[in-house]
């Protein structure tokens, strides 16, 4: 199994501020099969960034991703009043696993 | 529009069973999979498991293999999850999401989430 390890635990920062997500897995993730995930209280995740570095549908160009085998990285450019939630990294090949989460708060 | 829509909340006792619906509507069901994720309060996400919704084919999550079974109704466009002998620890949110047909996919499209308590 690939365990992913998210960093930091939390990060406190405030609106319009450059956020940076951490997220390394035990092993190389294979064909970059690499997501982002936020997730806001009392609702579902929301998918974000798939193949590690494209913006799904409808995510705002604020949100990117990058990075490749075991170390990869969610930049929120300038944070908004609703980007502050809970990111979780996942590693979707044959056994999927998530992150433990980041989540990034108000300062 | 594309979404995926699960039952209602549930309460069991421990070591009863519970089987969540996850009806989906708005693409061709069988073009996709579908896996399952819980959450246990104020935990992280875990994967538990997918099946393809062309030909039923499952991979399940180790800890739970002997325990949970996936299936789909393509009649119906439906994917349930039953998962046996609760303990109190299987008290969780369960989520349905669109997986890919041979799985290895990014989940995008969630259901609502489905709360399941195991309580005696």
């Amino acid at each position: 199994e690939i365990v992913l390890t998210q960093s930091p635990g939390t990060l406190s920062l405030s609106p319009g501020e450059r956020a940076t997500l951490s997220c390394r897995a035990s092993q190389s993730v294979s064909s970059s099969y690499l997501a982002w995930y936020q997730q806001k209280p009392g609702q579902a995740p929301r998918l974000l960034i798939y193949g590690a570095s494209s913006r799904a549908t409808g995510i705002p160009d604020r949100f990117s991703g990058s990075g490749s085998g075991t170390d990869f990285t969610l930049t929120i450019s300038r944070l908004e009043p609703e980007d502050f939630a809970v990111y979780y990294c996942q590693q979707y090949g044959s056994s999927p696993t998530f992150g433990q989460g980041t989540k990034v708060e108000i300062k | 529009q594309v979404q995926l829509v699960q039952s209602g909340a549930e309460v069991k006792k421990p070591g009863a069973s519970v089987k969540v619906s996850c009806k989906a509507s708005g693409y061709t069901f069988t073009s996709y999979g579908i896996s399952w994720v819980r959450q246990a309060p104020g935990q992280g996400l875990e994967w538990m498991g997918w099946i393809s919704a062309y030909n039923g084919n499952t991979n399940y999550a180790q800890k739970l293999q002997g325990r949970v079974t996936m299936t789909t109704d393509t009649s119906t466009s439906t994917a349930y999850m039953e998962l046996r002998s609760l303990r109190s620890d299987d008290t969780a949110v369960y989520y349905c999401a669109r997986d890919g047909l041979f799985g290895s996919h990014a989940f995008d499209i969630w259901g609502q989430g489905t709360m399941v308590t195991v309580s005696s």
